[in-house]
């Protein structure tokens, strides 16, 4: 594909509701990463992805917050029993890199979560 | 604690100027440090990265232990360099992930 493919765009959603935003990473890219943008922050990083595995989850602000990724490709961000301070911009990101050698992250358009 | 810290959250320079956008960081091992650019309505980009000792878009930034910095400078800013720019810290201990500073607004001005 053209590159990192995140769905919706815009999301909004009324307090206490369930939301799933979706990544679609760049086909063959390993990694995948989750990062939360609060308006006017620079990105704070959730969860990390190799393959299917989650190898990192301590970013995630609570246990309201679960990502997966079953087939190692597609990956979900849903958040459950949604608050206003969940409102921010979720990118998502993916690169190539599978051991320690140094892969740029290739970053998604970013869902526009609004929490009313 | 792993931080950047990016002091300017605007910076306005005229077109022809020099541009110099602050990055410090906090890590006790050895760093890997990028800056990323987000142009109007587009998303995030690899600008640059310190391994890699290049120019692009006419932009540099050396890696300076001593100081934990990691500035990036442009000789003659141009209008398109207008954008949002992010430093980052990658490899935290061997984490993966990327650590970002806040951001600097920066406008060029005709």
């Amino acid at each position: 594909g053209a590159g990192v493919s995140q769905s919706p765009r815009y999301k909004v959603a009324k307090r206490g509701q369930d939301v799933a935003l979706r990544c679609d990473p760049i086909s063959g890219h390993v990694s995948l990463f989750w990062y939360q943008q609060a308006l006017g922050q620079g990105p704070e990083f959730l969860t990390y992805f190799q393959n299917e595995a989650q190898l990192d989850k301590s970013g995630l602000p609570s246990d309201r917050f679960f990502a997966e990724r079953p087939e190692g490709s597609v990956s979900t961000l849903k958040i459950q029993r949604t608050q206003q301070e969940d409102s921010a911009v979720y990118l998502c990101a993916s690169s190539l890199s599978r051991t320690e050698s140094n892969q740029p992250q290739h970053f998604g358009d970013g869902t526009r979560l609004s929490i009313l | 604690a792993q931080r950047v810290t990016q002091p300017e959250k605007l910076l306005s320079v005229f077109k022809g100027a020099p541009v110099e956008l602050k990055c410090n960081y906090s890590y006790s091992g050895s760093p890997e440090l990028f800056w990323y650019v987000q142009y109007s309505r587009q998303r995030l980009q690899l600008l640059l990265r310190h391994i890699s000792r290049e120019s692009i878009k006419g932009f540099t930034a050396d890696l300076n232990k001593g100081e934990t910095s990691f500035h990036l400078k442009k000789p003659f800013a141009q209008e398109e360099d207008s954008a949002m720019y992010y430093c980052a810290l990658h490899k935290i201990q061997g984490a993966q992930k990327l650590v970002f500073g806040q951001g600097t607004r920066l406008t060029i001005n005709p």
